[in-house]
């Protein structure tokens, strides 16, 4: 079993709907969570990091952490298509281990 | 301010070759992270510093080595590297156990 696992897509939305990024991670020591978006030839660029369970807001994306289903998600309100880019969920157990998802790659359409 | 800088953008070396590769913050992050990236792949870690000492090696063959003579600057020198290591080298930095910010990488192409 993977350590961080996600849907490699790609997910297409049309511009202006909701996207929905999931993410599964097998560890249950995993402690923070973090979201980075990445166009191709770009570095990681981070989005959102979340700590605790529920949701947190910036803008318009939203992380939401559910630590008994080991699942961590992020939504893009209003997807634009500069928001076509991949996705990386990333995971830290403690320490400073931070372990990737092979990412989800997302496509908004006009 | 969260910017990490790499130097070189780009690199292109010989398989006899010796190049080090450089990063450099200035957010007193005292976590720095080496990272490696193949085409449609995730960041696959190499190592991490933690106040200046290595503190995770993900087996990385030897021709690869890090070093951190500040807490601001970490270097990757690279020495007899073979084609298949051709790759984004990416360096990142964090406060310890935080969120952690990358550089623009380095592309590696070894011929």
């Amino acid at each position: 079993q993977k350590e961080v696992e996600q849907n490699s897509g790609p997910l297409s939305v049309p511009e202006g709907a909701i996207a929905s990024l999931n993410c599964t991670y097998s560890d249950r020591g995993s402690q923070s969570f973090f979201w980075y978006r990445q166009y191709s030839g770009k570095s990681p660029e981070l989005i959102m990091f979340i700590y605790s369970n529920g949701d947190k807001e910036d803008g318009r994306f939203t992380a939401q952490l559910n630590k008994a289903s080991q699942y961590v998600s992020l939504l893009i309100r209003d997807s634009q298509p500069s928001d076509s880019a991949t996705y990386l969920c990333a995971v830290r157990r403690g320490g400073n281990k931070l372990t990737f998802g092979t990412g989800t790659q997302l496509k908004v359409e006009l | 301010d969260t910017e990490v800088t790499q130097t070189p953008k780009h690199l292109v070396m010989g398989m006899t070759n010796k190049k080090s590769l450089k990063c450099e913050q200035h957010m007193g992050h005292r976590a720095m992270y080496w990272y490696k990236q193949k085409a449609k792949k995730p960041p696959e870690l190499m190592f991490v510093y933690s106040y200046e000492k290595l503190s995770i090696n993900e087996s990385v063959p030897s021709r690869f080595s890090p070093e951190c003579p500040n807490s601001s600057l970490l270097n990757l020198h690279l020495h007899a590297l073979q084609p298949e290591d051709s790759a984004l080298y990416l360096c990142a930095s964090s406060h310890d156990r935080a969120e952690a910010f990358f550089g623009q990488g380095t592309r590696l192409t070894v011929v």
